[in-house]
């Protein structure tokens, strides 16, 4: 069963500082992942989406690093904004049959003006 | 505009009484989900639909039922056997099941 878990749970930094959130995953047999936006009682916001083929995306200030072998996803954010704050979730795509998609509770981040 | 509405945004109701909750997509796409999002833990999936007429039980389906009569549409109906109906329920959409998934802007189902 794949678990999906994102460390730290929360995080605080000042802004225009250059940031690192974490995503793991125990089965890297995956199809792709995805790295979403959520801000408090919305929808998801689809930021980056990772084929297991490939090591990274990049969407202007946003960058996304997939390593399947050590079953890890990292997503760097350069320049913080308060804008930025919001919570940051990363789903898991796993193979065969639906191709179920397991999420992380996220990080919850604040940037400080 | 392309995108998913949900309809309601907040919806309050009697304990032991069926609800519905609507979801339609304008993005043509063949797969539609509905997940139920809890404080502290994933989104989990309830439903999922890969194609017209056709769905599958998610991970925590009981208590709940959807229909997919036409492409654009995939209400979900929280029954009066689910147990904890209480949640923020979110509907996405691909175009297949193997892609990118978009979602709605949720809807916060209260029940007392």
């Amino acid at each position: 069963k794949q678990e999906v878990t994102q460390i730290p749970a929360a995080l605080s930094v000042p802004e225009g500082e250059n940031l690192v959130l974490n995503c793991s995953f125990t089965d890297s047999a995956i199809y792709n992942l995805q790295w979403f936006r959520q801000d408090p009682g919305k929808g998801l916001t689809s930021l980056l989406l990772i084929q297991s083929s490939q090591r990274e995306q990049t969407s202007g200030r946003l960058n996304a690093s997939l390593d399947k072998s050590s079953g890890r996803s990292t997503l760097y954010i350069a320049a913080s904004q308060p804008g930025d704050s919001a919570t940051y979730l990363c789903a898991v795509r796993g193979r065969g049959g639906y191709q179920k998609v397991t999420f992380g509770i996220g990080t919850k981040l604040q940037v400080i003006p | 505009d392309g995108g998913i509405t949900q309809s309601p945004k907040y919806l309050f109701r009697k304990e032991g009484q069926n609800v519905t909750l609507s979801c339609e997509q304008n993005l043509n796409h063949d797969a539609m989900y509905w997940y139920r999002q809890d404080p502290g833990q994933g989104l989990r999936l309830i439903y999922y639909s890969q194609i017209v007429n056709d769905f599958q039980k998610g991970d925590i389906a009981e208590g709940y039922s959807v229909s997919r009569e036409k492409k654009e549409s995939f209400p979900l109906t929280v029954t009066s056997a689910q147990k904890n109906p209480t949640a923020f329920y979110l509907c996405a959409s691909s175009i297949g099941t193997g892609n990118e998934q978009y979602f709605g802007p949720g809807t916060r189902l209260t029940v007392t």
